[in-house]
């Protein structure tokens, strides 16, 4: 139980196109959603905390005009990559706060964004 | 400051050897400590945690708060322990809040 399902896996932009990604809980209600963003075997990021029906709450240095965080309803939360640059390639993981967990939160599979 | 070091980027060991992952950590307050892993082209999946002291696919990790460590042990590699490794950190009054990683560490176990 409490998956969360991350589309697209991969995905391919031209230099100043957006990208969007979403991240869906499947058999529970995920009212608190985080992204984050992970280089090459190194860390994750946290770039920012949505709760459904507010705006995110973004990390320092991470810019919310660039990295829309929209989280309307209890089963999805989206990022949306915009005006997207090279820099901007990386992998993006959500996960969602689940505190029927042993630690809370149950992660996506990631999204692969290179932007050419 | 609130941090989680893990030194090693990359670990080599041989089948059967004994494995130790370091974590250190920085951290205001009480924290709560977990060691995710990342197996190839797969999820992060929780690993263990400090406050069930178990062991999970024979690693083990024990708080030491003296030292702020919490490293991952496991006295004999499998070819299939091969995987990215992460600490993380949180408030253990922070149900639920955003935890924080380490760099992780890459371990690679030879055949």
């Amino acid at each position: 139980g409490a998956v969360v399902s991350q589309h697209p896996s991969w995905v391919i932009c031209k230099s100043g196109t957006s990208v969007k990604i979403e991240c869906r809980s499947l058999d529970f209600q995920a009212t608190t959603m985080f992204w984050y963003r992970q280089f090459p075997k190194q860390s994750l990021m946290l770039m920012a905390t949505s709760n459904e029906g507010s705006k995110a709450t973004y990390e320092q240095g991470v810019e919310k005009d660039k990295f829309l965080i929209n989280h309307a309803s209890l089963t999805l939360s989206t990022l949306t990559v915009t005006s997207a640059h090279p820099e901007d390639s990386s992998f993006y993981i959500c996960s969602a706060r689940v505190p029927d967990k042993p630690d809370g939160y149950t992660f996506g599979s990631g999204t692969r964004l290179t932007v050419v | 400051a609130q941090r989680v070091t893990q030194p090693e980027k990359l670990l080599s060991v041989f089948k059967g050897a004994p494995v130790e992952l370091k974590c250190n950590y920085s951290y205001s307050g009480s924290p709560e400590l977990f060691w995710y892993v990342q197996y190839s082209r797969q999820r992060l999946q929780l690993l263990l945690r400090h406050i069930s002291r178990e062991s999970i696919k024979g690693f083990t990790a024990d708080l030491n708060k003296g030292e702020t460590s919490f490293h991952l042990k496991k006295p004999f590699a499998q070819e299939e322990d091969s995987a990215m490794y992460y600490c993380a950190i949180r408030g253990i009054y922070n149900q639920g809040g955003k935890l924080i990683f380490g760099q992780g560490t890459e371990l690679s176990v030879k055949p």
